[in-house]
């Protein structure tokens, strides 16, 4: 079966730096990767959608790299700030109806 | 507030009790989604609905698990004979139909079970 893992520790950034999040997946690559954000108590938020065909997708502080030769992909928050402290959770999808199968997040913290 | 909503937000339970959940999505939103999540852990899925129809449904969804979308509106989540290991966060999501859009997800705030 699919398995996805994410950093499995938490990452503490300091306030204005880049935070890289990982996400390694196995088996065969997903037609979508999506990245989710949850605070806690709450339903997850879409942040972004990557294709399997597109190598990198940026909204404005965020980006997502897509590399299905190494079954990876990257989630970048620049010039970080506390209020980006959440649970970050990476996404796989088959197909464009079909359900979504979420890694266990990773915990990210912004100090300032 | 047009976003998926979900009742009630919390729910203490007796074990063997039976308890029902609801999720409201968003309007003109087609599928629909059942997810647990266990602290920690990320959403998992447990079954899809398009309109009224339940296209998939997860192995982790035992016979006292079932869900019903009877007007491909709002839909129904019933736990029957609850176990302590039912306690969980219960999330519903939608996606509107056939666009560019269509594949992500809204979630709503969730329903948190306990199951004493």
């Amino acid at each position: 079966s699919q398995k996805i893992e994410q950093n499995s520790e938490a990452l503490n950034i300091q306030e204005g730096k880049t935070a890289t999040l990982t996400c390694n997946y196995t088996n065969y690559s997903p037609a979508y990767l999506q990245w989710y954000r949850q605070d806690p108590g709450r339903g997850p938020v879409f942040l972004l959608l990557i294709r399997e065909n597109e190598k990198e997708k940026r909204k404005e502080r965020l980006k997502v790299t897509f590399d299905t030769t190494l079954k990876q992909s990257l989630f970048h928050i620049t010039a970080s700030q506390p209020a980006d402290s959440a649970t970050y959770l990476c996404a796989l999808q088959y197909s464009s109806a079909s359900k979504i199968i979420f890694g266990s997040g990773t915990r990210l913290s912004i100090r300032p | 507030d047009t976003g998926v909503s979900q009742d009630p937000r919390h729910k203490i339970t007796k074990r063997g009790q039976n308890v029902t959940f609801r999720c409201d999505p968003i309007s003109e939103h087609n599928r629909l989604y059942w997810y647990r999540q266990t602290l920690g852990q990320g959403p998992e899925f447990l079954t899809y609905f398009q309109n009224e129809a339940q296209l998939e449904k997860s192995r982790l969804l035992s016979d006292r698990f079932s869900a019903e979308r009877p007007k491909g509106s709002f839909s129904t989540l019933e736990i029957q004979r609850t176990e302590q290991g039912d306690s969980a966060m219960y999330l519903c999501a939608s996606s509107p139909p056939g666009t560019a859009s269509s594949y992500e997800q809204y979630f709503g705030p969730g329903t948190r079970l306990t199951v004493t």
